[in-house]
């Protein structure tokens, strides 16, 4: 089954606003990673933060991690109508090889 | 970083036939990955190809059905055999970085009729 739930499955919004995305998981982790997936094409790394790591910063993105709760979180800040696009979260699990196992992701619409 | 390409980016096959998707990274990488995304799914692992030995596959899948090479630390290849209209995904292959990062190919769109 998979390691990731991510909530929500959709999300609409306006240009300029700020887009959050939510990703849990169920048991420990070296690191996640989270990536962007335009139209069914290949995966763009965006962020990725360690297990000792709190938040994350990069350009417009800012990335969160709670290891007591399992649980990340995507902020997009100012997003833009080409931030338009499908979100994963993926765990590095302790232990797995650096295999990564893929939340259910969530579809982001950024309207004009 | 690592930049990936893969061969063919899609192709349309015929159930019964077989097809192989190339995967080269643009540097020598220890941990590919070959990937598998289903019409409007996440992606789920099918195997991490080892240079030098059998690749090993995660539960579901199957040497016989996804055989895999990885002849050195820059390239690998998954073959899909006896393909069925079911096999029609996204396959992709990721690379990991000393820092823990993977980066994926542009993916390569599987049509089977």
């Amino acid at each position: 089954s998979q390691q990731g739930e991510e909530d929500p499955q959709a999300l609409s919004i306006q240009e300029g606003e700020n887009a959050t995305m939510n990703c849990s998981y169920k048991t420990s982790i070296n690191n996640l990673q989270w990536y962007r997936q335009n139209s069914g094409r290949g995966l763009v790394h965006l962020i990725l933060i360690r297990s000792n790591e709190r938040e994350k910063h990069s350009g417009r993105l800012r990335v969160t991690l709670d290891t007591s709760k399992k649980s990340s979180s995507l902020l997009i800040t100012a997003s833009r109508a080409a931030d338009t696009a499908s979100y994963f979260c993926a765990t590095d699990l302790t232990g797995g090889g650096n295999k990564l196992t893929f939340g259910t992701g969530t579809q982001l619409k950024v309207e004009l | 970083s690592a930049v990936i390409s893969q061969k063919p980016s899609r192709d349309i096959c015929q159930r019964g036939t077989s097809l192989t998707i190339q995967c080269q990274v643009d540097s020598q990488v220890t941990m590919m990955f070959w990937y598998r995304q289903q019409p409007g799914q996440s992606l789920t692992l099918i195997a991490t190809a080892n240079q030098g030995s059998e690749a090993t596959y995660e539960s579901g899948f199957v040497i016989d059905k996804f055989p895999i090479s990885r002849p050195n630390l820059t390239f690998s290849t998954l073959t899909v055999s006896n393909m069925s209209p079911e096999d029609s995904s996204i396959y992709l292959c990721s690379a990991g970085t000393g820092y823990n990062e993977q980066f994926f190919g542009p993916g390569t769109r599987l049509t089977v009729l």
